[in-house]
């Protein structure tokens, strides 16, 4: 069974810095990852989706990689902002048909004006 | 915006009443998924449809029914609410025919079982 572990569940960041959130997962046979915002008491927002025949996908200011042999993702953020403060999640897709999202249960930014 | 819509938005039952909650796409995805979210837990998978009448469980189904009778309407149904249901409920689409793209989640129903 997929496992997806995102650690630390939070983090407290000031305004600028450039941080990494990361999210491993077990089952290296995925189709593709993709990484979620959601802000509190909202719906899940689609940031980045990753194949697994992809290294890196870019959009603004986020940068997701993955790396299928080790079982690890990250986000990365660019220059920070209070704007970004929210949940991160990531989820991935097994290979095969009919497969389903397994999801980690998130990393809560704050970024500090 | 993928055109996803949920009602109602929020709801506050009794413990042993039946309750519906709908999701309508206006963008015929044919794949759909209901989820729910609680604290400690995440996101987990209730039921799934890849196609009107077409459906299937997902990891917590018990309890749950669903109904897709056309492309637009997935419907999630409590027989009998308990107190255990109370989270909040996500509908969601994946484009493309073959369920493997990109997930887009609708803006969710809270549900408070007393």
């Amino acid at each position: 069974k997929q496992e997806v572990t995102q650690i630390p569940a939070a983090l407290s960041v000031p305004e600028g810095e450039n941080l990494v959130l990361n999210c491993s997962f077990t089952d290296s046979a995925i189709y593709n990852l993709q990484w979620f915002r959601q802000d509190p008491g909202k719906g899940l927002t689609s940031l980045l989706l990753i194949q697994s025949s992809q290294r890196e996908q870019t959009s603004g200011r986020l940068n997701a990689s993955l790396d299928k042999s080790s079982g690890r993702s990250t986000l990365y953020i660019a220059a920070s902002q209070p704007g970004d403060s929210a949940t991160y999640l990531c989820a991935v897709r097994l290979s095969g048909a009919n497969s389903k999202l397994t999801f980690g249960k998130g990393i809560t930014l704050s970024v500090r004006p | 915006d993928a055109g996803i819509t949920q009602s109602p938005r929020h709801k506050v039952t009794e413990t042993g009443t039946p309750v519906t909650l709908r999701c309508h796409q206006t963008e015929n995805h044919r794949y759909m998924y209901w989820y729910r979210q609680d604290p400690g837990h995440g996101l987990r998978l209730i039921h799934y449809s890849y196609g009107v009448k077409d459906t299937d469980k997902g990891e917590v189904s018990d309890g749950y029914s669903v109904s897709r009778s056309k492309t637009e309407d997935f419907l999630l149904t409590l027989e009998s609410a308990t107190s255990s249901q109370t989270s909040v409920y996500f509908c969601a689409i994946s484009e493309g025919s073959g369920g493997y793209n990109e997930q887009f989640f609708g803006p969710g129903t809270r549900l408070t079982v007393l």
